[in-house]
């Protein structure tokens, strides 16, 4: 059963726009969430992450907002660049930061 | 600082065989943590330690086994290979003790399967 989907497979947008990735979980336990970011051939690369004390972080280009009552949470890429393209995967976790479920991923394409 | 580095990068195996795979956290992270990739279920908690001992277990058969040293390093070994184990097999390393820190993954390795 899958705790936290990502329902857009696949998200385009041009150099310079906003990328808007989205998140839904259902277990509302979880109390941690992460974005990765994933390049063909590697690990994943730890993005941002938002504990559920809070609706927002930031950090330069990336922002995640959590919304508890929605089960929901976005990633915003401002402004979005062509080394942006790569699958982002949302995770979440229920124990302070182990055993992350993850979603199935967005694969993100920036055009110039 | 050196990231997490697993190896080998890439193996093949046919059913029946077992395998170890190996993961070097980073230095000062004492929590390793396993997944694996396929392209169906997408990436999936195998297991967690931290001091040695297996703190957290995903729903995977007892054939996926994993340890860890006193230096963190960490192994994973699955038994009577099958068909459907080919995946991208992902350790990740954090800092314990601490909540909310976040898992840094390295390159995996890639278990092929024949």
């Amino acid at each position: 059963d899958q705790q936290v989907k990502q329902n857009s497979p696949s998200l385009s947008v041009q150099e310079g726009r906003i990328s808007i990735l989205n998140c839904d979980y259902t277990n509302s336990m979880f109390d941690y969430f992460l974005w990765y970011k994933k390049y063909p051939a590697e690990g994943p690369t730890f993005l941002i992450s938002i504990s559920s004390i809070k609706d927002k972080n930031e950090d330069g280009r990336f922002t995640v907002f959590l919304n508890k009552s929605a089960k929901h949470l976005s990633l915003h890429i401002v402004p979005s660049q062509p080394g942006d393209s790569a699958v982002y995967f949302c995770a979440a976790s229920a124990n302070s930061g182990y055993a992350l479920n993850f979603g199935k991923g967005t694969s993100l394409l920036v055009t110039p | 600082k050196a990231g997490v580095t697993q190896t080998p990068r890439y193996l093949i195996k046919t059913r029946g065989q077992q395998v170890t795979l190996s993961c070097s956290p980073i230095s000062g992270h004492r929590s390793v943590s396993w997944y694996q990739q396929t392209p169906g279920q997408g990436l999936q908690f195998l297991f967690e330690y931290f001091s040695e001992t297996q703190r957290n277990k995903g729903n995977f058969p007892g054939r996926f086994s994993g340890r860890q040293f006193s230096n963190s390093r960490s192994e994973m070994n699955v038994s009577t290979l099958e068909l459907g184990d080919s995946a991208l097999y992902l350790c990740a390393s954090s800092l314990a003790g601490q909540l909310h820190q976040p898992q840094h993954f390295g390159d995996g390795t890639r278990l092929s399967i024949l």
